[in-house]
């Protein structure tokens, strides 16, 4: 495979769910993020992972929590979500020396 | 004021004309500009990125930057029904690690 791969690509979970997604990039990139999509608003910046360093949003709740274990794969763990969170979470990832992304195709989530 | 901002539109083109796209921003200490094009249903594209004041051409496609006025556009030449898709304006910078932000997009139509 090459790209940025995300899964799944669409999930349906309640309130009191547990879940994780995924995002694994095979470009040999060094920066991987998160991003949230909802209708009509601007792509919202949720973490970042790159050899410098972690950057987090404060914005962002406590029921989403990153995890990075390594260069090529990047997950969201979620737990105890609310009806607003459901949005597109798109994935990214961008190479040393570039500043574009590439992104994955993106999990729809759906809270209920 | 949004970090960066576009008219949502949606912005309607005969096709074979140009379709100008516009975009301002906010900090003035941003150092990349990019534009991306999301299919309805897909993941954001990179098409072309400009770094410097003045005109980058690519095909079809010639980004625009006049960091003086924090202005970025994107004109499309001969615009194709194929080109119909929203537009997102894109920031980028260094600091403490390099992120992007995003402006919630243009929709553009082009009419066969």
């Amino acid at each position: 495979e090459t790209g940025v791969t995300q899964t799944p690509r669409h999930l349906v979970m309640g309130m009191t769910n547990k879940k994780s997604l995924k995002c694994e990039q095979h470009l040999g990139h060094n920066a991987m993020y998160w991003y949230k999509q909802s209708a009509k608003k601007p792509l919202e910046l949720m973490f970042v992972y790159s050899l410098e360093e972690r950057v987090e949003n404060n914005s962002v709740p406590s029921r989403f929590s990153p995890e990075c274990p390594n260069s090529s794969h990047l997950f969201l763990h979620l737990h105890t979500l609310q009806p607003e969170d459901s949005a597109l979470y798109l994935c990214a990832s961008r190479g040393q020396g570039s500043y574009g992304y590439t992104f994955g195709s993106g999990t729809r989530l759906t809270v209920v | 004021q949004k970090e960066v901002e576009q008219n949502s539109g949606p912005l309607s083109v005969p096709e074979g004309a140009i379709a100008s796209l516009n975009c301002t921003y906010s900090d003035r200490g941003s150092q990349s500009f990019f534009w991306y094009r999301q299919y309805s249903g897909k993941s954001p594209e990179l098409i072309m990125s400009i770094y410097s004041n003045g005109d980058k051409e690519d095909g079809r496609f010639t980004a625009q930057l006049n960091k003086a006025s924090q202005y970025v556009s994107l004109l499309i030449r001969d615009s194709q029904p194929s080109d119909s898709a929203t537009y997102l304006c894109a920031v980028g910078r260094n600091t403490g690690g390099f992120k992007t932000i995003f402006g919630a997009g243009t929709r553009l139509f082009v009419k066969a």
